[in-house]
């Protein structure tokens, strides 16, 4: 597609339930990145995907939480037995990893509040 | 581990000044830098990305200046207007494809 795509767009769930937030990026983008972001301060990382592998997941804050990306393209944040701090806005971003610049792109987020 | 510091958090100024944002970091073995704009309850826009070789890189208005051997980089924005009012944050990376460290930003604002 023609930017990044994330959905949903707004995510309120109870104490304890299960979370699947989605995230497509730019075609032939081969990097993608998991961000999380809270009120005032600036993105987090969670975890890089390089094709269909996490190249790197130590943002991951503990083991509620899990990403896939099964086919190289879309991928899928997991947060199981949300609690309350899970409360943020999640940013998806990819890019193209070659020669030159790597610039990364932003979705406009999935904002996440838990109950 | 590599921290991210923008100072001042906020800024106003009137409309028509030049002005300078800052990013310091503290481990200079970087790839690139990149600056973000951040409006309210929206994601990340790209400004300008300097690779690690390079001291500026320009587009319109806004000049981003990079000295990897102190660990600084700078925003200047000229001529600012109301338009430009939004969080800026700077990203260093790493490596080629590897994560980028943030810092928390700075919120400008631009009266009219």
């Amino acid at each position: 597609g023609a930017g990044v795509s994330q959905t949903p767009s707004n995510k309120v769930t109870e104490k304890g339930k299960y979370v699947e937030l989605r995230c497509d990026p730019i075609s032939g983008h081969t990097a993608l990145y998991w961000y999380r972001q809270s009120l005032g301060q600036g993105p987090e990382f969670l975890i890089y995907f390089q094709g269909t592998g996490a190249a790197d997941d130590s943002g991951l804050p503990n083991d509620r939480f899990f990403a896939v990306r099964p086919e190289g393209s879309v991928s899928t944040l997991k947060i199981q037995r949300t609690e309350r701090g899970d409360s943020a806005v999640y940013l998806c971003a990819s890019s193209y990893r070659g020669a030159g610049a790597n610039v990364l792109t932003f979705g406009a987020g999935s904002r996440l509040t838990v109950l | 581990k590599q921290e991210v510091t923008q100072i001042p958090a906020a800024l106003s100024v009137p409309e028509g000044e030049n002005l300078v944002l800052n990013c310091s970091f503290t481990d200079s073995a970087i790839y690139n830098l990149q600056w973000f704009r951040q409006d309210p309850g929206k994601g990340l826009t790209s400004l300008l990305l300097i690779q690690s070789s390079q001291r500026e890189q320009t587009s319109g208005r806004l000049n981003a200046s990079l000295d990897k051997s102190s660990g600084r980089s700078t925003l200047y924005i000229a001529a600012s207007q109301p338009g430009d009012s939004a969080t800026y944050l700077c990203a260093v990376r790493r490596t080629n494809a590897g994560k980028s460290t943030f810092g928390d930003g700075t919120t400008l604002t631009v009266k009219p």
